[in-house]
C-alpha cells in the first residue's frame, strides 16, 4: 500500500550543489505534480506532468527542472541550489476518471525537506 | 485565474465541540470541484472531503462536513466533536475545468487548528 513515495526524506546543500527529488507511485496514475511549501504560503506549484514524457511548468518552476521518463517516476532536479529554494516539497499524483471535476483525490508524498546553506 | 482565501491564520477549539474553518474562493468558472485536506505535524497531505460545484448535496465524510454555499462562493469546513487529533493544518483547494496546469490543486494558505483538552 505505498501510495506515493519521496526520497530523500531530508537534504542539506550549500548554495550552488546540485540534487535530485525523486517520487514514485504505484497507483498507475497519470497525472503528477511537484509543490513546494512555504510558511504561510500554502502549496504552489512547480512543475507538472500529464503522462510519461511530457512535463510542463507551473507557478513556480524557476531553478527546477523535471523529467518523467517512465509513468510511475516523476524526478526534480536542482541544478545549483540557492537558499531561497529551502522549503518543503511534495509529489502527488492523480487519475482524471470521469473528467476533471470527479472526485479524483490527488495524493501525496510525505514530502521532502529541503534546507539550502 | 482561481484565488482561495483561507481568512483564520489560527483556530482553537475544546475537544468534543464542532469547528467550522472558512474557506472562500474566487472563480469564473461554473464547474470546479473542491478539496479540504489535513496536514498534521507530521507533515503528510491527508485528503478529507471533496464537493463538486454541481453536487446538489453538502458533502459529508465521518465527522467531517463540507458548507457549501455555491453563491456566496465559500466551502467552509466542519467537524463536529473535535478530538485531540485533529490539531493540525487545513487546506481547502480547487481543481478547476481547465487543463493549463495540468488540473493541479490551487491551494488556500492554511488554517491551524488546536484542539484543547
Amino acid at each position: 500500500n505505498a501510495g506515493v513515495t519521496q526520497t530523500p526524506k531530508f537534504r542539506v546543500l550549500k548554495t550552488g550543489q546540485s540534487m535530485t527529488l525523486l517520487c514514485a507511485q504505484d497507483m498507475n496514475h497519470e497525472y503528477m505534480y511537484w509543490y513546494r511549501q512555504d510558511p504561510g504560503m500554502g502549496l504552489r506549484l512547480i512543475h507538472y506532468s500529464v503522462g510519461e514524457g511530457t512535463t510542463a511548468k507551473g507557478e513556480v518552476p524557476d531553478g527546477y527542472n523535471v523529467s518523467r521518463l517512465k509513468k510511475q517516476n516523476f524526478l526534480l532536479g536542482l541544478e545549483s541550489a540557492a537558499p531561497s529554494q529551502t522549503s518543503v516539497y511534495f509529489c502527488a499524483s492523480n487519475r482524471l476518471a470521469g473528467g476533471p471535476l470527479a472526485k479524483n483525490i490527488q495524493y501525496f508524498g510525505a514530502g521532502t525537506r529541503l534546507s539550502v546553506l | 485565474a482561481q484565488k482561495i482565501t483561507q481568512t483564520q491564520p489560527g483556530m482553537f477549539v475544546q475537544e468534543k465541540e464542532a469547528v467550522t474553518l472558512d474557506c472562500t474562493y474566487d472563480t469564473s468558472d461554473q464547474s470546479y470541484g473542491l478539496f479540504w485536506y489535513k496536514q498534521p505535524s507530521s507533515g503528510e497531505m491527508i485528503f478529507l472531503i471533496y464537493q463538486g460545484s454541481y453536487d446538489e448535496q453538502n458533502a459529508t465524510e465521518g465527522r467531517y462536513s463540507l458548507n457549501f454555499q455555491k453563491a456566496r462562493k465559500s466551502a467552509n469546513l466542519v467537524i463536529s466533536a473535535s478530538q485531540l487529533g485533529d490539531s493540525a493544518m487545513y487546506f481547502c483547494a480547487m481543481r478547476g475545468p481547465n487543463s493549463n496546469s495540468g488540473y493541479a490543486l490551487n491551494f488556500g494558505k492554511g488554517t491551524s487548528l488546536l484542539v484543547t483538552p
